[in-house]
């Protein structure tokens, strides 16, 4: 089975912009969930997703969002960027709602604001 | 409220020793708790979980981990590090009310030759 994918692997972007990253979970896997990786504040959750719906949340402000496809793929989006946003953000998928906690990771995506 | 802290964020031991990773949790209900890996520039893998069956959890490379709720820690052990051990990692507990894993701050591990 192929793991987890994320795109784009790296990514530059100005203050003010905007980026969207994708997330394709393992085949067969319906939640899907995103964390932001940074060196002092550790894997922070961002969101998860389950059949379309987001299911949980954490404490990030509202430019981060994301949504979830038919096909399970999710997206994030990040708007008005701002420097502090730059770092690893991390996709992971799990079977379903009962198993949530065992999740397989992606290889994440840098990002980095300038 | 559960949480999860990792005692240090940087552990060193030399190719061949036994290597410790403390990992202290709080919860209020009957945790999950795991520990993952995150090689440099690789994703995170799941070493190993304890689910409420056997406290002594073996998971995989060798790596091991003992539940003790009396302590409310799960540390990670092996009997012998070797350099391919090198990496960051995170303890983790489950919050099962609300579903949410949380994290620690990981511990990065050097094996020196």
């Amino acid at each position: 089975k192929a793991g987890v994918t994320q795109t784009p692997r790296y990514l530059i972007k100005t203050r003010g912009q905007q980026v969207t990253l994708s997330c394709s979970p393992i085949s067969g896997h319906r939640s899907v969930s995103w964390y932001q990786q940074t060196p002092g504040q550790g894997l922070q959750f961002l969101f998860e997703y389950f059949s379309e719906t987001q299911r949980n949340k954490g404490n990030f402000p509202g430019r981060f969002s994301g949504r979830q496809f038919s096909n399970s793929r999710s997206e994030m989006n990040v708007s008005t960027l701002e420097l502090g946003d730059s770092a690893l953000y991390l996709c992971a998928s799990s079977l379903d709602g009962t198993s949530s906690y065992e999740q397989y990771f992606g290889p994440g995506t840098r990002l980095t604001v300038t | 409220a559960q949480s999860v802290t990792q005692l240090d964020s940087h552990v060193s031991v030399s190719e061949g020793t036994p290597v410790l990773l403390r990992c202290n949790y709080s919860s209020s209900y009957s945790p999950s708790l795991f520990w993952y890996v995150q090689h440099p520039n690789k994703g995170l893998q799941l070493l190993l979980k304890y689910t409420s069956a056997a406290t002594l959890v073996k998971g995989i490379n060798g790596f091991e981990a003992e539940f003790k709720k009396s302590e409310t820690s799960f540390h990670l052990t092996k009997p012998s590090a070797h350099m391919s051990d090198a990496a960051e990692y995170f303890c983790v507990v489950y919050a099962g009310n609300n579903r949410k894993l949380i994290w620690g701050l990981g511990t990065s591990l050097a094996v020196n030759p």
